[in-house]
């Protein structure tokens, strides 16, 4: 079975820095395309980043490019995300989810990030 | 970045009711486009792949259609675990854009 474990949200100031983490077993990590995504309180979602097997091809959504990096380590079947410069507007419940291209066919059941003075 | 609309906002339904939800694309994703299925507090759930294909285990009262701009979503006769959010999302382009959902509620 897929499984899916993000850690690593809180509560914390504009502009401060947050790592997370998701913990990825019952499947093939180091040939999956990993993604994250977001969604605002009471609001869709949003796909973040993605990052292929290698670690080495990797997508931003315009609003967080050069604030955040997606990297993984296939060792540790673990995916991360590095969020630095935080906004308000960051603040939302973030998922990673296993990518195959077509689609996202599994998701973790989310961490909440929220960016608050 | 390509602009997913959908409709309605909101369908307000009894259980074994058949549902229809609409997606429109502000350009041609091809059939690339996928539809997942959100309950309060839970993460999303994939239903559909590639426009017209079931993901493993999704209940064959689910059906998607379309290509290039219009895709509909629909649930043959709603059952009352289907009552959640609906949300799609293009694969055309990159970034993957999802459209706002439409709400399915019992009425």
């Amino acid at each position: 079975e897929v499984q899916l474990v993000e850690s690593g949200g809180g509560l914390l100031q504009p502009g401060g820095s947050l790592r997370l983490s998701c913990a990825a077993s019952g499947f093939n990590f180091s040939n999956s395309w990993m993604s994250w995504v977001r969604q605002a309180p009471g609001k869709g979602l949003e796909w973040v980043a993605n990052i292929k097997q290698d670690g080495i091809e990797i997508y931003y959504v315009d609003s967080v490019k050069g604030r955040f990096i997606i990297s993984r380590d296939n060792a540790k079947k673990s995916l991360y995300l590095q969020m630095n410069s935080l906004r308000a507007e960051d603040t939302a419940v973030y998922y990673c989810a296993r990518d195959v291209v077509s689609a996202m066919d599994s998701w973790g059941q989310g961490t909440l990030v929220t960016v608050s003075s | 970045e390509i602009v997913l609309t959908q409709s309605p906002a909101t369908l307000s339904l009894s259980p074994g009711g058949r549902a229809t939800l609409s997606c429109r694309a502000s350009r041609s994703v091809s059939s690339y486009l996928a539809w997942y299925q959100q309950k309060p507090g839970q993460a999303p759930r994939l239903l559909i792949y590639d426009a017209s294909n079931r993901a493993t285990g999704v209940p064959a009262r689910f059906s998607g259609s379309g290509s290039g701009t219009d895709f509909t979503l629909t649930i043959s006769s709603l059952e009352p675990e289907d009552f959640a959010v609906y949300y799609c999302q293009q694969r055309g382009d990159w970034p993957g854009t999802f459209g706002p959902g439409t709400k399915v509620n019992i009425k």
